[in-house]
C-alpha cells in the first residue's frame, strides 16, 4: 500500500532546540501539505508545495518555522528556535494534482512534538 | 470569521440513531469539498467527496447548499464503530485544502 512516510513519530526537545521532520510523499504526488493540528485550533494548513515550489507559506510563522521540498521524494518542516507553543501533532499529506479540484489527500501518521 | 466552521460536538447518540452534522464555509468561490474522518491520535483519512447533487454511500451521505454555503453529512443507523471525529475540508479554487475543526460524535451501546 502506498503511503506518507513521516519522521519522527514523537519528538520531545527543550525549548530553543532546533526541530527538523521529515516527510516522504507518496511516489508521484506532487502536491504537498503540512499541517498542524491542536485541540483549540484544529488542523492548521502551514505550508504546502506543488512540484516542489512552495505555492502559499502564509499561515506559518517565518521568523522560526521553514519549510522546503530538497527534491520529490523528501518534504522538510524545520522550527528554529522551538516554543512550547509549537507542542502540537504535525501531519504531511499528499496529493496527486492533475488540475482538477478532486484530489483525495493522503496523511502520513503525523509528529507529535512537545517542546518543554 | 473562520473559512470552514464546524460545531465542535460532542455529539452523543445511541446504537441506531441518525445524525446530522453540518458545515459552513465564508468562500462562495469555493469549488470542492469532502468529509474525512479522524479517529483518536490517528491520521484524517477520506470519508466522502461531496457533489453538487448530492451523494450517498452506505449509511452516509453528503450534500451541498451553496446558496446558504454549508455541506452536511447524514449518518444512518449510527454504529459504534463510526465514533470519531468528523473533518469537514472545503477547496476555495486555490488548490489549498482548508480544514475545520471537527465534529466530535460518540456512538452509545
Amino acid at each position: 500500500d502506498a503511503r506518507v512516510t513521516q519522521t519522527p513519530r514523537h519528538k520531545v526537545t527543550e525549548m530553543g532546540q532546533e526541530v527538523t521532520m521529515r516527510c516522504q510523499p507518496i511516489l508521484g504526488h506532487n502536491t504537498v501539505f503540512w499541517y498542524r493540528q491542536t485541540m483549540m485550533q484544529g488542523l492548521e494548513l502551514l505550508a504546502y508545495f506543488r512540484n516542489r515550489a512552495p505555492l502559499d507559506d502564509s499561515g506559518m510563522p517565518k521568523d522560526r518555522f521553514s519549510a522546503e521540498m530538497p527534491d520529490a521524494t523528501l518534504a522538510t518542516l524545520k522550527i528554529q528556535p522551538s516554543e512550547p507553543r509549537d507542542s502540537a501533532v504535525y501531519f504531511c499529506a499528499s496529493a496527486s494534482d492533475q488540475g482538477i479540484l478532486d484530489e483525495k489527500l493522503f496523511f502520513g501518521s503525523g509528529t507529535q512534538l512537545s517542546v518543554l | 470569521r473562520k473559512e470552514v466552521e464546524q460545531d465542535p460536538g460532542p455529539f452523543n447518540v445511541p446504537e441506531g440513531a441518525t445524525v446530522a452534522f453540518n458545515c459552513t464555509y465564508s468562500n462562495s468561490a469555493s469549488q470542492s469539498f469532502f468529509w474525512y474522518r479522524q479517529d483518536c491520535r490517528k491520521e484524517p483519512k477520506l470519508l466522502m467527496s461531496v457533489y453538487s447533487s448530492g451523494n450517498e454511500d452506505g449509511r452516509f451521505t453528503a450534500q451541498l447548499n451553496r446558496a446558504s454555503q454549508y455541506i452536511s453529512l447524514l449518518i444512518r443507523d449510527s454504529k459504534l464503530s463510526d465514533s470519531a471525529t468528523y473533518l469537514c475540508v472545503v477547496i476555495p479554487g486555490t488548490y489549498k485544502y482548508i480544514f475545520g475543526t471537527g465534529t466530535r460524535l460518540k456512538v452509545l451501546a
